[in-house]
This record gives C-alpha cells, structure tokens and sequence, in this order.
C-alpha cells in the first residue's frame, strides 16, 4: 500500500513570498490533516478535511494560510504572504475514517523563510 | 486548552539500557492516546491505547495507559542506536483532533 505522498520535500522563499504544498493521502482514506511543525515542537494541528469538506481550521492562520481539497482526495495548502516564523515542517496525516484511526504521516515539506 | 506535556525532553543512554519516556495529557472527552517514533522524517505510529491499565507490547517497546491519573509510559528495554529518535506523545480528545507534545529526544549512544 503507498504511503502518503507530499512535494515539494524541501522549499526556500524569502519573506512575503507564496508558496504553495500538495498533499495525496493513502488511497480510500477519507480524512485529511495539515500539521505545522516547528523545529524543537510537536506537530500542530493546522486543518482537517472529512472528504472535501472542512472539520477543524480553528489553528490554521486565515489571514496568510488557505487550503482546499476540492475532489475529496488531494490536497494543496497554500501560505501567501510568508513570515519568517511560518518556517517548518509541514506534515500531511491521512486516516480511513475520522474517529479512533491511527493517522499515517507523509515525508512532510520542509519550509525555510529567509 | 487541551494539552500534552512529555518528560524527559532530552535522554542520553547507552546501547542495553532500559528508558521510560512520560507523558501527561489533560484533553477534554479523552478517547485515545497515541505515541510515534520520528527520527529524520515524518512520524511513524508505534501505539494507540483506549483503556486504562492494558499494556501494547510490540518487541522491545511496550506502552500502557492510565486513566485515572491522565499518564501513559513507553519503555524500551534493550536499547538499539536505532532506537535514537524523538518519541511524540498526542491525545485525541473530543474535538478528534490529536493534541501533540513537544517530544522526548532519545539518543542511544554504542
């Protein structure tokens, strides 16, 4: 079974920059996260996804931060203007169903804002 | 505010030694409680534990759950230097979403 892909593996922009990740979740697994994670911490979430629609974006900074999952399989999350502190990793999770599964993690993109 | 604290955040060992890593959590409508391994790349899912007091074995590592006073435990005997890693403890509470802490940094050293 593939795992969850995620591109690029690696970005650098510089501040106020956009840049934009793509996600494509385990085959058949309906629930989607985005996760931050900041060097030294433990991932945060960022958005959850049940098909395509939204479950949870209360973490996620609207201002600059949009994602969106429109045929209910990939996904693309999307920063515009970029801060230094959005520096990170960011993980894609995927799960069959929502409650009780245990979330598969992808490689993850790794983030730098000079 | 929901919250996971791990403990230690740092360990050094030597290759044979047993560790136990800790965390705490405090969510609202606990469900379950989840420990991953993340060494240079995404998290990779070690346990799931629902009910108190029923330890997950899986080799050396073993992990157990109390309810009561909101902890879980990992132990790994027999220390590898493959076991070296960051060991992420997260708590999925009613809203489903995980809550993860800040990670215990295992070095194994030969």
């Amino acid at each position: 079974e593939a795992g969850v892909a995620q591109s690029p593996r690696y970005k650098i922009i510089e501040k106020r920059q956009s840049v934009a990740f793509w996600c494509n979740p385990i085959s058949g697994h309906a629930t989607l996260y985005w996760y931050q994670q900041i060097l030294g911490q433990g991932p945060k979430l960022l958005i959850q996804f049940q098909n395509n629609g939204v479950v949870d974006d209360s973490q996620l900074p609207k201002d600059r931060f949009s994602a969106e999952r429109l045929k209910g399989v990939d996904s693309t999350l999307k920063i515009q203007p970029a801060k230094l502190e959005d520096s990170a990793v960011y993980l894609c999770a995927s799960t069959l169903r929502r409650t009780g599964e245990t979330q598969y993690f992808g490689p993850g993109t790794r983030l730098l804002v000079l | 505010e929901d919250k996971v604290v791990q403990s230690p955040l740092s360990l050094v060992v030597h290759e044979g030694d047993t560790v136990t890593l800790n965390c705490s959590y405090e969510v609202t409508n606990f469900r379950s409680l989840l420990w991953y391994k993340q060494e240079k790349k995404a998290p990779t899912f070690l346990f799931m534990l629902t009910s108190s007091g029923i330890e997950k074995k899986s080799g050396r590592l073993s992990s157990i759950l109390d309810k009561k006073e909101l902890f879980s435990i990992l132990n790994i005997t027999a220390t590898q230097t493959g076991d070296s890693a960051v060991y992420l403890c997260a708590a999925q509470g009613g809203s489903e979403k995980l809550v993860f802490g800040k990670g215990t940094k295992l070095t194994v050293n030969p």
